[in-house]
């Protein structure tokens, strides 16, 4: 089975300095790797995903993820936030075969003026 | 193309009643399922459902279900209410079951037991 840790509940940070959200898995088998952004009121969107090829993703807002085999790690990044990058960040799991999904506690970044 | 659609957005109910959820997932997708969040629980997997049958279901009670019909909308039901079902109701639609792409997800509905 898959579990996904992610250490920061609150990440508070000001606008335009860089931000790391950290995401480290456990599992037995090879996995796919997401991250999913949940602004207020909304449900989750697709932020970016690693299924093979480049251990580094990058979404079309700014945001990478590089995925790191060794360490177990997906963290995400983004050289310089927004006051609009404000929200919920969730790191999830997925098996060789897409299946069961497990997403992890959720990271609230807070973009500050 | 039109998105995951969740009904009714919002709803208050009292304890021991029940409760019926709809989603309806983006045309074409087949496979539907549905998460519970909550502050302090995160999102935990509920069930999935491909072409009628649930394929998968996660660590909940039997007051928990689901079904799924043939256009491929989903309803989710919950007998007698506990106050610890507050929460909001997460319905996610892709292409297939355990695909390697994503979930699309609704906004979700916000069930509030008093």
């Amino acid at each position: 089975a898959q579990s996904v840790t992610q250490l920061d509940s609150q990440v508070p940070v000001f606008e335009e300095a860089p931000v790391e959200l950290r995401c480290n898995y456990s599992s037995s088998v090879s996995v796919y790797l997401f991250w999913y952004v949940q602004y207020p009121n909304q449900g989750l969107q697709l932020l970016l995903k690693y299924l093979s090829g480049s251990t580094l993703v990058e979404s079309i807002n700014g945001f990478e993820a590089e995925f790191n085999k060794s360490q177990t790690s997906f963290h995400l990044r983004k050289p310089s936030v927004h006051i609009s990058d404000t929200a919920e960040y969730f790191c999830a799991v997925s098996d060789w075969q897409g299946q069961n999904f497990v997403f992890g506690p959720g990271t609230r970044l807070s973009v500050l003026p | 193309k039109a998105g995951v659609t969740q009904t009714p957005r919002y709803l208050i109910k009292t304890r021991g009643q029940q409760v019926t959820l709809s989603c309806s997932p983006i045309s074409g997708h087949r496979s539907v399922s549905w998460y519970q969040q909550t502050p302090g629980q995160g999102l935990q997997f509920l069930f999935e459902y491909f072409s009628e049958t649930q394929r998968n279901k996660g660590n909940f009670p039997g007051r928990f279900s689901g079904r799924q019909f043939s256009n491929s909308r989903s309803e989710m039901n919950v007998s007698t209410l506990e106050l610890g079902d507050s929460a909001l109701y997460l319905c996610a639609s892709s292409l297939m079951s355990g695909n390697t792409g994503e979930l699309f997800f609704g906004e979700g509905s916000r069930l509030t037991v008093l």
